[in-house]
């Protein structure tokens, strides 16, 4: 059974770091790419980052140059190492497990597995 | 900037109803379109891809279409555990994701 287990928010005052984990289980950790999605308390979705199975890493802008992706084979996680944080950063955290899947002559990558999410709150 | 608009935002319906949520793009992007079903405290499940593809487990109930800009997502007969929030995302320009503002679904 895949599963994906966040860990890690928590409170956290403006300015300060924290690193979130994603525990991934029932699949083969080296063959996925896997994103960082957050979501403030009744709002919408908002892509944060992701590290491919090469290990290429990319960001939305709003996390550019203070969130870094990482992954690590021995431990099959996954982490979001974030710094600087605002409380715009506060959010549900998820990480979530992309699928290639291809019908025709096309490929798609969706969102197959999520995570139950790790709550960051930033705040003074 | 690349937007995706779900329409509604909110919707008011009851059980046995069909339903129709829209997701328009404000460019061109294929059948390279995503939806999910979010119900509350828990995480987004897949629904469907490239626009019309149902996921693995989904019921019949539930399907996509469209292409290029303007795509909708119809459930055809509601059901209790129906009632949740949608939301669209755009599946080409990987990994750069984009979703759509979501869509609430509530019983009337």
């Amino acid at each position: 059974e895949v599963q994906l287990v966040e860990s890690g928010g928590g409170l956290v005052r403006p300015g300060g770091s924290l690193r979130l984990s994603c525990a991934a289980s029932g699949f083969i950790f080296s063959d996925y790419d896997i994103h960082w999605v957050r979501q403030v308390t009744g709002r919408g979705l908002e892509w944060v980052s992701s590290i491919g199975s090469a290990g290429d890493t990319n960001y939305a802008d709003s996390v550019r140059g203070r969130f870094t992706i990482s992954r690590e084979s021995g431990k099959n996680s996954f982490y979001l190492q974030m710094s600087s944080l605002t409380d715009e950063d506060t959010a549900v955290y998820y990480c979530a497990r992309v699928r290639l899947l291809c019908t025709g002559d096309a490929c798609y990558r969706p969102f197959d597995y999520w995570g139950q999410g790790t709550l960051v709150t930033v705040s003074s | 900037d690349f937007q995706l608009t779900q329409s509604p935002s909110f919707l008011s319906a009851s059980v046995g109803d069909r339903v129709t949520i829209t997701c328009r793009a404000s460019r061109v992007i294929s059948n390279y379109l995503a939806w999910y079903q979010q119900k509350p405290g828990k995480a987004p499940e897949l629904l469907i891809y490239a626009a019309s593809t149902l996921q693995s487990g989904v019921p019949s109930r539930f399907s996509g279409s469209g292409s290029g800009t303007e795509f909708t997502l119809t459930i055809s007969s509601l059901q209790p555990e129906d009632f949740a929030t949608y939301y669209c995302q755009r599946l080409n320009y990987y990994p750069r994701n984009i979703f759509g503002q979501g869509t609430r679904l509530e019983i009337k």
